[in-house]
């Protein structure tokens, strides 16, 4: 079955420690997407891409790094310099275009401590 | 910048009463809109989705959503809520490069 991958689902860090979250989709979606989720405030755009070697900053990219190096995969950087890293992140694909919906992988919950 | 309100944070209604749930947006255009669902610790399901035409539009396990252009509004609803509805419903609206702009979500609690 075609889906978003998203791996681990639970994940602890020490403070001061970088981090990759990984995310693979085989839908053949050309854009991708990672979001951050916080009770009470919805999801907030962090980093997306629409093609392959291409990727734009969201609404709160601060202490976040991407890449996009093949078309299935968009793994997802917590650096050091998140002030606050502890959330739950959900990764999404679309096919980019026409107002096509996204597709959401089941979300991992990273905790810094 | 687009937004989205869901001015509901929590709504708990009865098994069998009817659902709506509250979605207002800001948006130039014609906008592209859509409701999601979220079980705990889940990631999100498309609902449905309204791009253009009829204004009632239909999605998945019993769901309907009218788009009111006048009030800039696209609330949810259902007849009768299931238990199994119990779950937080996120509205998004559709930014340029194909980006979801979200509410920040009601928690539907159902009483049996």
């Amino acid at each position: 079955d075609g889906g978003i991958t998203q791996s681990p689902k639970y994940l602890f860090r020490k403070e001061g420690q970088n981090v990759t979250l990984s995310c693979e989709q085989n839908l053949n979606h050309d854009a991708m997407y990672w979001y951050r989720q916080d009770p009470g405030q919805g999801l907030r755009l962090i980093y997306y891409s629409q093609i392959v070697n291409d990727f734009q900053k969201g609404d709160i990219a601060e202490g976040y790094s991407v890449s996009r190096e093949k078309k299935e995969s968009f793994p997802l950087t917590v650096t050091s310099a998140q002030k606050n890293p502890t959330a739950f992140y959900l990764c999404a694909s679309s096919e980019g275009q026409g107002g096509s919906p996204l597709h959401f992988g089941n979300g991992t919950r990273l905790t810094v401590t | 910048a687009q937004s989205v309100t869901q001015p509901d944070i929590h709504i708990t209604v009865s098994e069998g009463a009817s659902l709506e749930l509250r979605c207002n947006y800001s948006y130039g255009a014609t906008p592209y809109l859509f409701w999601y669902v979220q079980s705990p610790g889940q990631g999100l399901q498309l609902l449905l989705k309204y791009f253009s035409g009829d204004t009632l539009v239909q999605g998945i396990k019993g769901f309907e959503a009218e788009f009111k252009r006048s009030q800039s509004s696209f609330n949810l609803r259902k007849p009768s809520v299931h238990w199994s509805d119990a779950a937080e419903y996120f509205c998004a609206v559709l930014e340029y490069g194909n980006k979801l702009v979200f509410g920040a979500g009601t928690i539907l609690r159902v009483k049996s």
